[in-house]
């Protein structure tokens, strides 16, 4: 089935401990995003990609990177990570053209930093 | 800056319409969108206004007036599964999503 896989579903870490959210898509998507989810908060993005081998800033960048090193993978990488991380991160994409604000999201990926 | 503000939570009855208000200030207009969200879930798209006026899917309507700021989501006949939550997003001059914090939808019988 088409879509987009987000790998791990929960992980719970402790801080100052390094982790990788995964997420793969296989719809040839130009574009991919990485969102997180807090209770109260409208989704707030992290980072994103217009396609491989570029990558962008979103509303909340600092303590998290990405790469893009082909159309498919986006993984989203806290160095260190605190606290104030936890949340439930969305991994997205969308195609070209006219809706691109049609956005396809993995089924997420929820983080507990102790 | 930029806003999205739509109710925290609504209350409605099986079978009946309700109506789910956003209003935006953003820098610039590039669509609306509305996404619906059950919980634990993962956000699934709805419905895309570019141009003022109503769209119709089936049971679901987005309404919008861009001079206004200002959109709906109209739900009708509701079933118990459109107990959700339903978020608002506009697309701005950047051609980035800023997004609402979302309605909680529920649904009594």
């Amino acid at each position: 089935i088409a879509g987009i896989t987000q790998a791990p579903t929960s992980q719970i870490l402790a801080a100052g401990r390094r982790m990788t959210l995964r997420c793969t898509q296989d719809m040839r998507h130009n574009a991919m995003y990485w969102y997180r989810q807090d209770l109260g908060l409208g989704l707030r993005l992290i980072h994103y990609s217009n396609t491989a081998g570029t990558t962008g800033k979103g509303e909340v960048p600092d303590g998290y990177s990405v790469s893009r090193a082909n159309t498919d993978d986006f993984p989203l990488t806290l160095a260190s990570a605190v606290p104030s991380q936890t949340s439930v991160y969305f991994c997205a994409s969308s195609g070209t053209g006219e809706n691109t604000g049609e956005l396809f999201f993995g089924e997420g990926s929820r983080l507990t930093v102790l | 800056g930029q806003n999205i503000d739509q109710p925290t939570e609504m209350t409605a009855t099986e079978g009946a319409i309700v109506q789910i208000n956003c209003t935006y200030q953003t820098s610039g207009f590039n669509g609306l969108f509305w996404y619906q969200q059950h919980a634990g879930e993962a956000p699934t798209f709805l419905s895309y206004n570019v141009l003022d006026g109503l769209e119709e899917k089936g049971r679901f309507s987005s309404f919008l007036s861009r001079s206004k700021g200002y959109s709906y989501l109209l739900l009708k006949e509701l079933q118990m599964k459109d107990s959700a939550s339903y978020l608002c997003a506009v697309m701005d001059s950047n051609y980035q999503l800023i997004w609402g914090a979302g309605t909680k939808l529920i649904i009594k019988p």
